[in-house]
């Protein structure tokens, strides 16, 4: 089944304790993208990748990275988590980069920083 | 700068009503794609449909419609004849150029269907 699987779905966590959150699809996406949704924000962009080593910062790319050494994974990295961070996490891959592709959305990843 | 505004924050309907949901967008471009998404109860998102700021025919797809006006930049989607498997929170999205590859979200439309 064609999917994008998230790994761990729930995560609580505490104050600077490094963690990753796995992003994995078997679509052979070229494109995979990264967003948080917070109440009363919507969902904001925080890092995309157009292929394996491209990646690059959506609007709110601050506390996070990410690494694309393989086409099929795309995790994110948080190497200090604050309690800021605490949200709800969307991975998304298109098989193309563009917005003329569908973008595929993971089941999300609930976070909660203490 | 890039912006969707999506103003309704809940809307509640009884079934079998019809719904539009208001989005609004800036952009200086002019060049770029406007989609919805829906997300259910359940979480995941669900794409509903997309459109080229070149095109402004309006599109009918079952019981949704989606009204595309540039001169106001907005993209307003309507459900005919809801029903109770239509409550969701509805996003309105932009990617303007010059790569297509960042998406701007509204902030979401809660819509609450009542049997």
């Amino acid at each position: 089944e064609a999917q994008v699987t998230q790994n761990p779905r729930y995560l609580i966590t505490v104050t600077g304790k490094k963690l990753t959150v796995t992003c994995s699809q078997n679509m052979n996406h070229e494109y995979m993208s990264w967003y948080r949704q917070d109440p009363g924000l919507g969902l904001r962009q925080i890092y995309y990748s157009m292929n394996v080593e491209v990646t690059d910062k959506g609007d709110v790319p601050e506390g996070y990275k990410v690494s694309r050494k393989e086409k099929r994974n795309f995790p994110l990295i948080l190497e200090s988590p604050s309690p800021n961070q605490t949200s709800l996490y969307f991975c998304a891959s298109s098989l193309l980069a563009g917005p003329q592709e569908t973008q595929y959305f993971g089941p999300g990843t609930r976070l909660l920083v203490l | 700068a890039q912006k969707v505004t999506q103003a309704q924050t809940e809307i509640s309907v009884v079934e079998k009503e019809d719904v539009t949901l208001d989005c609004v967008y800036e952009t200086r471009d002019t060049t770029y794609y406007l989609f919805w998404y829906k997300q259910p109860p359940s979480g995941e998102l669900v794409f509903l449909i997309r459109r080229n700021s070149f095109d402004e025919q309006n599109e009918i797809s079952g019981r949704y419609s989606w009204n595309f006006q540039k001169s106001t930049s907005s993209f307003n989607f309507t459900i005919t004849a809801s029903q109770v498997v239509d409550s969701a929170v509805y996003f309105c999205a932009l990617s303007p150029p010059p790569t297509g590859n960042q998406f701007y979200f509204g902030t979401g439309t809660s819509l609450t269907v009542i049997p």
